[in-house]
């Protein structure tokens, strides 16, 4: 039930973009995505709920394909304070549970 | 402003022992839920709540427990603490099935 998230680390420079995927054998009703810096809680990024929907926030953005099961996020022109590891949590349509991947880790270097 | 907060913030125990972690949110949300966050597995889902005197298991629930008798409060039971239960523990909340989870700092348990 546990989402994949690939790739499992990324290095970047500064400037650089990445794309971080998600993707689950279930059908997913929703997506979220969230970073956690080292040592710190996980904080929220954004929600992708059934229908496809892509949604931005500043410089990161992340798409939700439906039928593939699958979400990606997009970091573009990263930025040093991007570093950290990023999750995505997944609800499925059978079931109440909600599922974390096992991560992103993402480091941005100068 | 409103928050969550967990204690405590570290504990060291030993086996055998019961341990009750605290989690309270001053948010007024509906859904809480407990992780447990290890190396290699991301954070894994152990009990969860959509309302007073509403609780489920997730999918690494053996051996812990918790009870919702108000909203803002759902502290996570090690019946018999195990060295295999030595890890972080995040509670989270969220104000409806398919918003935002707001994290606590975290409980880091050492079971000797």
């Amino acid at each position: 039930q546990q989402p994949v998230q690939s790739p499992q680390a990324v290095i970047l420079r500064e400037g650089e973009d990445a794309v971080i995927n998600c993707s689950s054998s279930k059908a997913l009703y929703s997506v979220h995505w969230y970073r956690q810096k080292h040592g710190e809680a996980p904080v929220f990024l954004m929600i992708l709920l059934k229908g496809g929907e892509q949604k931005g926030h500043e410089k990161i953005s992340a798409s939700f394909n439906e039928k593939k099961q699958q979400s990606s996020l997009y970091l573009t022109a990263s930025q040093l304070s991007y570093s950290g590891t990023y999750f995505c949590g997944t609800e499925i349509y059978t079931g109440n549970q909600f599922y974390f991947g096992t991560g992103t880790s993402l480091t941005v270097i100068p | 402003d409103a928050e969550i907060t967990q204690s405590p913030r570290h504990k060291i125990t030993e086996t055998g022992r019961q341990v009750t972690l605290a989690c309270h949110q001053t948010w007024n949300h509906n859904n809480m839920f407990w992780y447990r966050q290890d190396l290699g597995h991301g954070l894994r889902l152990i009990h969860y709540s959509y309302g007073v005197h509403d609780t489920n298991k997730g999918e690494v629930s053996d051996g812990y427990s918790v009870s919702r008798s108000n909203t803002e409060d759902l502290p996570l039971t090690l019946e018999s603490a195990a060295s295999s239960q030595t890890s972080v523990y995040f509670c989270a909340s969220s104000e409806s099935r398919y918003s935002e989870q707001f994290f606590g700092p975290g409980t880091r348990l050492t079971v000797l």
